[in-house]
This record gives C-alpha cells, sequence and structure tokens, in this order.
C-alpha cells in the first residue's frame, strides 16, 4: 500500500542552524501538507501546497519557515534559522483531491530537536 | 477557525469492551475524518465520514454524524491491546484541524 515517507526520522540541530525535513508524499496525490506537534500538545497545520505553490498558511508559518518541491518527488520543509521553540514532531501529509473532501494521509514523522 | 473537541479525555476499557468518545464541532463541515495515534508515533487515518452520511463502519470501528448538533462518535468494538492509542476527530475545511484527543487505554 504506498505510504507518504519522511527522512530523517530524528533530526538534532543547534539554534540558529537551518534544517530541511523532507517527505515523499504518495505518487499520485496532488495536495501537500506540512503539520507539527509540539510534545504533549495537539497536532497544528502549518501550510498546504498545490500546484507548486503555497495554498494556504497558520500564523505559525513564518518567514523563517519555506517549502519546496524540489523535483516530482519530493516535498520539503525548510526552517532557516531554528528556535528552541521549533523543536517538535514535524509530519507530512498528502491528499489525493481537493483537502476538503478527501482524507490526508500522514507519513510517520521527523522529531525535530533544538538545543 | 473552528477545529473538534473530543470528550472524555481520557478512557480506561478492559480488552474485549467497547469504547466510545465524541467529538463536538462549532461551524459547518465538509467531512469529518477521525485518526489514530500510538505513542510517539505518526497519525494514522481511520474513517472519514461526509457532512451527507449519518453513520460509518470500518472493521471494528463505527462512527456516527450528527450535524444538527455538530457532533460525531467514534465507538470502538471488542478492543484489543493494540487499540491503546490517542484518537482525535479532525474537521476539514482548507486544513484538517485536531482537538486534543481521547486517550484509550485498554488494559489485558
Amino acid at each position: 500500500e504506498p505510504e507518504v515517507t519522511q527522512t530523517p526520522s530524528h533530526q538534532v540541530t543547534q539554534m540558529g542552524q537551518e534544517v530541511i525535513l523532507r517527505c515523499v508524499p504518495i505518487s499520485n496525490h496532488l495536495y501537500f501538507y506540512w503539520y507539527r506537534q509540539i510534545l504533549g500538545q495537539k497536532v497544528e497545520f502549518l501550510v498546504s501546497f498545490y500546484n507548486n505553490e503555497i495554498s494556504e498558511k497558520s500564523e505559525i508559518f513564518d518567514d523563517q519557515f519555506s517549502v519546496e518541491r524540489p523535483d516530482g518527488s519530493n516535498f520539503t520543509l525548510k526552517i532557516r534559522s531554528t528556535k528552541l521553540e521549533d523543536s517538535a514532531m514535524y509530519f507530512c501529509a498528502s491528499s489525493e483531491g481537493l483537502f476538503s473532501y478527501n482524507e490526508q494521509f500522514f507519513g510517520p514523522g521527523t522529531r525535530l530537536t533544538v538545543l | 477557525s473552528q477545529q473538534g473537541e473530543e470528550d472524555p479525555q481520557a478512557l480506561s476499557i478492559q480488552e474485549g469492551e467497547n469504547a466510545t468518545m465524541n467529538c463536538s464541532y462549532k461551524t459547518s463541515i465538509n467531512n469529518l475524518q477521525w485518526y489514530r495515534q500510538n505513542s510517539g508515533r505518526g497519525l494514522v487515518h481511520l474513517i472519514l465520514i461526509r457532512s451527507n452520511e449519518r453513520e460509518k463502519h470500518s472493521g471494528r470501528l463505527r462512527v456516527t454524524l450528527d450535524t444538527s448538533k455538530k457532533s460525531s462518535s467514534l465507538l470502538i468494538t471488542a478492543s484489543r491491546a493494540a487499540d491503546t492509542a490517542s484518537n482525535f476527530c479532525a474537521v476539514n475545511d482548507y486544513k484538517l484541524s485536531f482537538g486534543a484527543g481521547t486517550t484509550v487505554t485498554v488494559r489485558a
């Protein structure tokens, strides 16, 4: 069964460093998302992406964040200068069709630890 | 924006028993989805129920939706140890908005 994959599973970085989290969505899906979950808190939406541009983004997704689909398969989330409060589990998701009508399939997550 | 809110926050049951949890939301929806998360792991999609559906089944899971009351319920029947997890409802407009979840513990 096709699935969303994410790499790495765990990333440790120093405050101020740039990190890139990678995702390979399900191959025929057109809509891509990033969510994050700070330990013990709710899963929060960050950004959605369709047709090579951002569709929606939350207040969390400030100028320190960017997303890219550099080739036909990868979908990346870049945090330019990490802060301690960026420590969280980051989930990538994808859906086949319009987000309002289709289930989103989540990857296993990347645990980001900022020291 | 709206989000689903689950109730109760936590639930402890004996293996073989049923577990019911509820979700309430505030505005109109296109669909409502239930997800499961085992401790420290990713989110697994359980069921999507559309706004024009009232009930949906998937294996041991049964989901109902009452749009007049803006609520949904998830019933897990004949629970197993592997059902120990947090269950979330998520309402879908342009993104999924998750509640805090119901943590289910199944005792052997």
